[in-house]
């Protein structure tokens, strides 16, 4: 089957932690990202990356780290100095199909902080 | 800041009636207009895109219409069905990689009632 796999789906960490979420994707795509997803927010950039070794800022990446050392692979860290890190995160990877520019996204990863 | 506002933040429809999903922008650059539909604990999926050199988008039981002058764009479920009941999020785009850089609207949490 290909997609895009997160895991774990639920994670807790006690506060003062580091803590890294794993994306894998098996569809061949060059871009893929990372959300965060609050209640009544929608869902806001952190960090993407267009190619392999390379990787820009999103909307609210204070606080988080990125890496892309494989195509299939992007994993986020949260780091202990972001602030409120509860919450639903999920990555993505991007196709273009013709005009359209398809995102999917995996089943996301549910990270609670205490 | 680039925004996409929606509206309303929650919808309750009868089944078989029409649930409407409206999205305004700022960004007159935007070129790109997906939906998007999550259900809980589940990675949002793309239901349906519109670029603005047409007006209108129909997709079986959605359709997304789309007003350039008025700079919002909106989607349209005909014959509401309980298995429509979802969050869903307009999403507006621009620039070289259009597609590529998603800027979410808040979210619609649609109930259709039996």
């Amino acid at each position: 089957d290909g997609g895009i796999t997160q895991s774990p789906k639920y994670l807790f960490r006690k506060e003062g932690q580091n803590v890294t979420l794993s994306c894998e994707q098996n569809l061949n795509h060059d871009a893929m990202y990372w959300y965060r997803q609050d209640p009544g927010q929608g869902l806001r950039l952190i960090y993407y990356s267009q190619i392999v070794n390379d990787f820009q800022k999103g909307d609210i990446a204070e606080g988080y780290s990125v890496s892309r050392e494989k195509k299939e692979s992007f994993p986020l860290t949260v780091t202990s100095a972001q602030k409120n890190p509860t919450a639903f995160y999920l990555c993505a990877s991007n196709q273009q199909i013709g005009s359209i520019y398809e995102q999917y996204f995996g089943p996301g990863t549910r990270l609670t902080v205490t | 800041q680039q925004q996409v506002k929606q509206s309303p933040q929650s919808l309750i429809v009868q089944k078989g009636g029409i649930s409407i999903i409206n999205c305004a922008y700022e960004n007159t650059a935007f070129d790109y207009f997906p939906w998007y539909q999550q259900f809980p604990g589940k990675g949002p999926a793309l239901l349906i895109a519109i670029r603005p050199d047409v007006s209108e988008k129909k997709e079986g039981r959605f359709t997304i219409s789309f007003n350039k002058s008025a700079k919002q764009f909106s989607l349209h479920i005909m014959d509401s069905q309980p298995g429509d009941s979802a969050t869903y999020f307009c999403a507006a785009s621009s620039g070289e990689t259009s597609g590529s850089r998603l800027t979410f609207g808040e979210g619609t949490q649609l109930t259709v009632n039996p």
